[in-house]
């Protein structure tokens, strides 16, 4: 089966990097989302992405938080300045089209851990 | 807003059914799913179903919905131990099924 990769699978950083986690969703996906999970609570949906523009986010994707396809194949999430509370496992997932029937696919997570 | 529910844990004795539930808050919710978490995996959809529809089926998999009670209910028959995962219930926050509010999750532990 297709999958969707995450690069890394875990990274460290100080408090006010910035830091860039990246997925390669599944070649013929259009829509695509960032999810995470902060340790011991709920996967929470953060945005999600079409023709190069964001479609929705939530509450907690502020102005700290950027994404961008900057080309054909990756799908990345900036953080410009990490706060400890951003420490998270972060999910990409893509699907190929929007409504209950399009499954979402995702990725294994990447580890953020902010120091 | 929108919230979900769930057990945390959940133990069973391999061959003897699971049942999973999640209480969600949201009457206006049009699409729930369930998916599963292996260990350093992604997560899996397992099953979703439409708010109009009672029950649904697949293979071992049978899901169960009361509307009227906002609960929702995975059956796993014949658990195997390859079925120890955690489970999370969701629910779509819009029409497009895309932005997902998800439950804490229920650790389903199978015992040989």
């Amino acid at each position: 089966e297709p999958e969707v990769t995450q690069t890394p699978s875990h990274q460290v950083t100080q408090m006010g990097q910035e830091v860039i986690l990246r997925c390669v969703p599944i070649s013929n996906h259009l829509y695509f989302y960032w999810y995470r999970q902060i340790l011991g609570q709920k996967v929470e949906f953060l945005v999600s992405f079409y023709n190069n523009e964001i479609s929705e986010k939530s509450e907690i994707f502020d102005d700290q938080f950027s994404v961008e396809r900057p080309d054909g194949s990756n799908f990345t999430l900036k953080i410009r300045s990490t706060k400890l509370e951003d420490s998270a496992m972060y999910f990409c997932a893509s699907s190929g089209g929007r409504g209950a029937n399009e499954k979402l696919f995702f990725g294994s997570g990447t580890q953020l851990s902010v120091l | 807003g929108e919230d979900v529910e769930q057990s945390l844990f959940l133990s069973v004795r391999e061959g003897d059914s699971s049942v999973i539930n999640c209480t969600y808050t949201d009457s206006s919710s049009t699409y729930l799913y369930w998916y599963k978490q292996e260990p350093g995996a992604g997560l899996q959809l397992l099953t979703y179903i439409f708010s109009n529809m009672d029950m649904k089926q697949d293979q071992r998999l049978t899901v169960l919905l009361n509307k009227k009670d906002k609960h929702l209910s995975l059956r796993i028959a014949d658990t195997q131990t390859g079925d120890s995962a955690i489970y999370f219930c969701a629910e779509s926050i819009n029409n497009a099924g895309n932005m997902l509010t998800f439950g804490g999750g229920t650790r389903l532990m199978v015992k040989p």
